[in-house]
């Protein structure tokens, strides 16, 4: 099993309904970033979660880190079509030896239809 | 302007040849990094810089090798490619390391 594991690999949603994507570490978590990726595209940072019990937002994303459950979720509300896309997690496993190496998930493909 | 920028965007190339892909960022960062995005999207890291010095060197076969001329430039040289080496390549660069990474838009790598 992979050290990160995406739930679900892909998703196909109605505009303007809500999802939520989720990440598992197997290790423990010092950092958990959240990236979004369009085909061809670079990856785009979302948000970084460092804290136990932390949640951010931006916009109509919200992430939030459960340190205990080595679990982070991404939650966005109202999906539109610009939401659409590869969602990735990235996680600090390693803390302040890490070096900023992050391990992947092997990412959340989400369309929204119109 | 372009945070991070890579350069070539697609390659196509035969087996046996050596290539070079070009990383800059422009942000200022002490920490540059390759990775590697398989078929299956699994993102994975190469290699790490700090300040020119290599940090990481992850599993990676001796034909890929980095060098980082400067601060703001990480190439990544490959010789002898082969067509388990098709994937794309992404440069990231971050302040420091354990902050946030700003990644290049990707080289998509083709061996035939």
């Amino acid at each position: 099993s992979q050290e990160l594991e995406q739930s679900p690999q892909s998703l196909i949603v109605q505009e303007g309904k809500n999802l939520t994507i989720n990440c598992t570490s197997s290790k423990t978590l010092y950092g958990l970033y959240w990236y979004k990726q369009k085909y061809g595209e670079g990856l785009i940072f979302l948000m970084m979660l460092q804290k136990g019990g932390e949640e951010k937002s931006h916009e109509k994303i919200t992430a939030k880190l459960d340190e205990k459950k080595q679990q982070s979720s991404l939650h966005i509300t109202a999906s539109q079509p610009s939401h659409a896309g590869i969602y990735l997690c990235g996680a600090d496993n390693a803390g302040g030896t890490s070096y900023g190496k992050l391990t992947f998930g092997q990412g959340t493909i989400l369309t929204v239809h119109p | 302007d372009t945070a991070v920028s890579q350069t070539p965007k697609y390659l196509v190339t035969q087996m046996g040849n050596d290539k070079s892909i070009k990383c800059e960022q422009n942000l200022g960062h002490d920490t540059m990094y390759w990775y590697k995005q398989d078929s299956k999207k699994f993102l994975k890291i190469m290699f790490s810089y700090n300040n020119k010095e290599l940090i990481i060197n992850e599993t990676v076969p001796n034909r890929f090798s980095p060098k980082s001329p400067d601060k703001a430039h990480l190439n990544l040289h490959i010789n002898s490619l082969e067509l388990g080496d098709s994937a794309v390549y992404f440069c990231a660069s971050s302040p420091q390391t354990g902050s946030e990474a700003f990644f290049g838009q990707g080289t998509r790598l083709t061996v035939v």
